[in-house]
């Protein structure tokens, strides 16, 4: 089956420590995106990526790096300088610009003590 | 900036339709209407989109307004899965920001027995 992981579902850290979100898709999709989600809020989005190699700042970047070293994957790294880490993650694909339809992994709900 | 409008929360008994509706006022003349909800805990789904006409597929029905200020999606007989957030989105289709979605609060629609 054809579709975006997420790993782990759920993931606790203690403040001070980066920490790093999958995203994996067998879509063949050319973009990817990262999404953060705070209780009862819309999705803001973090970083994107329209082709491996190369990936551009979102709304709400700081304190968060990316990698796009294959087209399948996708990692988010959380870093101590983001000040509220504690959210719902998500990540999402598609096929490039152009294409309606946005494909959404799972999701990681990362929580920081 | 919020580019649509939508009740933030509606109940809906289960077998009957359920009518969502959503402002967007400023829409431009490229810009698609998107539909998406997110059940809880879950990523969002896509549903539907359209531009001018209305439009149906095996979810949902979106029709939209001669003037293209607003818009309806419609669940012809909602069942208890449909429980989620249902979101309305403007965009255009080729956006610089690399076809992100902008997610604003969406309406929690509760399917009732």
């Amino acid at each position: 089956d054809g579709g975006i992981t997420q790993s782990p579902k759920y993931l606790f850290r203690k403040e001070g420590q980066n920490v790093t979100l999958s995203c994996e898709q067998n879509l063949n999709h050319d973009a990817m995106y990262w999404y953060r989600q705070d209780p009862g809020q819309g999705l803001r989005l973090i970083y994107y990526s329209q082709i491996v190699n190369d990936f551009q700042k979102g709304d709400i970047a700081e304190g968060y790096s990316v990698s796009r070293e294959k087209k399948e994957s996708f990692p988010l790294t959380v870093t101590s300088a983001q000040k509220n880490p504690t959210a719902f993650y998500l990540c999402a694909s598609t096929s490039g610009t152009g294409v309606h339809e946005q494909y959404f992994g799972p999701g990681t709900r990362l929580t920081v003590t | 900036d919020a580019k649509t409008t939508q009740p933030p929360s509606m109940d809906c008994a289960e077998g009957r339709a359920a009518n969502l509706p959503c402002n967007h006022s400023t829409i431009s003349g490229n810009e698609y209407v998107y539909w998406y909800r997110q059940i809880h805990s879950q990523g969002p789904q896509y549903i539907i989109h359209g531009l001018k006409n209305n439009e149906t597929n095996e979810m949902a029905s979106l029709i939209i307004t001669e003037d293209r200020k607003s818009s309806t999606l419609i669940l012809p007989h909602a069942t208890l899965r449909d429980t989620a957030v249902y979101y309305c989105i403007v965009r255009a289709l080729f956006e610089a920001a690399g076809n992100k979605l902008t997610f604003g609060g969406g309406t929690r629609v509760l399917v009732k027995p």
